[in-house]
């Protein structure tokens, strides 16, 4: 069975730290990733996915995962925070065909704070 | 483009009634998902379907019906509510086989008192 651990519930950055929110994952097969993220009140929005590709990734707004099979994990990164990142991140996982015919394994997600 | 959306975006119902949550896209969408978001769990299935007159069960079936006769609309009713089902639930939908990404609408908040 497919599982995903977010570490850390929250994390706080500074604006214009780097942002990295982690990510691990477990698959018997070889797993289709993403990234969403979530802004107060809203639905999900996709910022990236991992399909077997390049093993880093460029998404949305300036945020990028990298695959990295040897430590099951895909983290993602953004050199500079900025005030609308605060948001809250999923990180999920589809085996099979890759999330579009299969329901996503998400992790419990990270807050994202951004100090100014 | 009107997307997915879901209706009603804000319900408040009783133990025991009788709750149908709706979700509808125009994109002709062969999958659709229904999920629900509770604090410290993330986003759970609840059930999907392929096409229509076709669903599955997800990780948390019990307590929820689905049906989907038609392939725009994909309605989850919730046949005695509970308190334990006080949740925000989120329909979500996919061209399916190779189609990879899912989208999703933005979400019912019910409350079950």
């Amino acid at each position: 069975a497919q599982s995903v651990t977010q570490l850390g519930s929250h994390v706080s950055v500074s604006e214009g730290a780097l942002v990295l929110l982690r990510c691990n994952y477990s698959s018997s097969v070889p797993p289709y990733l993403f990234w969403y993220v979530q802004y107060p009140n809203q639905g999900l929005q996709l910022l990236l996915k991992y399909t077997s590709a390049a093993t880093l990734v460029k998404g949305i707004n300036g945020f990028e995962a990298e695959f990295k099979k040897s430590e099951t994990s895909f983290h993602l990164t953004k050199p500079s925070a900025h005030m609308s990142d605060a948001a809250e991140y999923f990180c999920a996982v589809s085996e099979g065909s890759g999330g579009g015919a299969d329901g996503l394994t998400f992790g419990k997600g990270t807050h994202l704070i951004i100090q100014p | 483009d009107a997307g997915i959306t879901q209706s009603p975006r804000y319900k408040i119902t009783e133990t025991g009634r009788q709750v149908t949550l709706m979700c509808h896209q125009t994109w002709s969408h062969s999958y659709m998902f229904w999920y629900r978001q509770d604090l410290g769990h993330g986003l759970r299935l609840i059930y999907y379907s392929a096409a229509a007159d076709i669903t599955d069960k997800g990780e948390v079936p019990d307590g929820y019906v689905v049906s989907r006769s038609k392939t725009e609309n994909f309605p989850l009713t919730l046949e005695s509510a509970t308190r334990s089902q006080t949740s925000v639930y989120f329909c979500a939908s996919s061209g399916g086989q190779g189609a990879v990404i899912q989208y999703f609408g933005a979400g019912t908040r019910l409350s079950v008192l």
